[in-house]
């Protein structure tokens, strides 16, 4: 019930295609989903997020499509840039008064060819 | 404006002692929550503190224990430590909602 599943697990993509990993959860309680950003030897770091309120957002290059309904989301990459390498997780939580807990997917390792 | 401060960056320990490892939250955070991180689990929730009080935990034994203090820094220790708990310990801060922003970690080797 907790868990949330990521896919692919490693994606290669040329410099200035797209980049599409996704998301599945079963928890309908989850009420935030972020994407996160990791380079070796460095913690994450937030990219992007979205609240099931709203089924798209777009922040530069990176967007989030979101499908209640479906329990899914994920993160696109446009334009993707050999910078973009690294490893992406998704993550889901919900708010509350016992407070917030992040549930992350096993992560995507990105690796974009020049 | 400075990110959230983890030390110490890397650690050695030998099965069987303990560890604290320490997390200064972005300045006027309250929340601050750890996570541990391994290629075989990924990143798995540990507790998180919120005001000095844990509100949430994750299910680890009960070796794995944290605090916080008044200042909004908070402490992780581990007790008699196991090969398997060799990890990247990562801690992450909050305002108030869940965006949470994270540390560079703590790498730990148990040997």
């Amino acid at each position: 019930q907790q868990q949330v599943k990521q896919s692919p697990q490693s994606l290669i993509v040329q410099k200035g295609g797209i980049s599409i990993i996704n998301c599945a959860y079963e928890n309908t309680a989850f009420d935030y989903f972020p994407w996160y950003q990791q380079f070796p030897g460095k913690g994450p770091a937030l990219l992007i997020a979205i609240r099931p309120d709203v089924s798209e957002k777009k922040e530069g290059r990176f967007t989030i499509s979101f499908n209640k309904s479906a329990k899914q989301f994920s993160l696109h990459i446009m334009d993707s840039q050999p910078g973009d390498s690294a490893t992406y997780f998704c993550a889901a939580s919900t708010q509350g008064t016992s407070g917030s807990r992040l549930t992350f997917g096993e992560g995507t390792q990105l690796t974009v060819n020049p | 404006k400075a990110g959230v401060t983890q030390t110490p960056r890397y650690l050695i320990k030998t099965r069987g002692q303990q560890v604290t490892l320490s997390c200064s939250p972005i300045s006027g955070h309250r929340s601050v929550s750890w996570y541990q991180q391994t290629p075989g689990q990924g990143l798995q929730f540990l507790f998180e503190y919120f005001s000095e009080t844990q509100r949430n935990k994750g299910n680890f034994p009960g070796r794995f224990s944290g605090r916080q203090f008044s200042n909004s820094r908070s402490e992780m220790n581990v007790s008699t430590l196991e090969l398997g708990d060799s990890a990247l310990y990562l801690c992450a801060s909050s305002l108030f909602g869940p965006e949470a922003f994270f540390g560079q970690g703590t790498r730990l080797t148990v040997v």
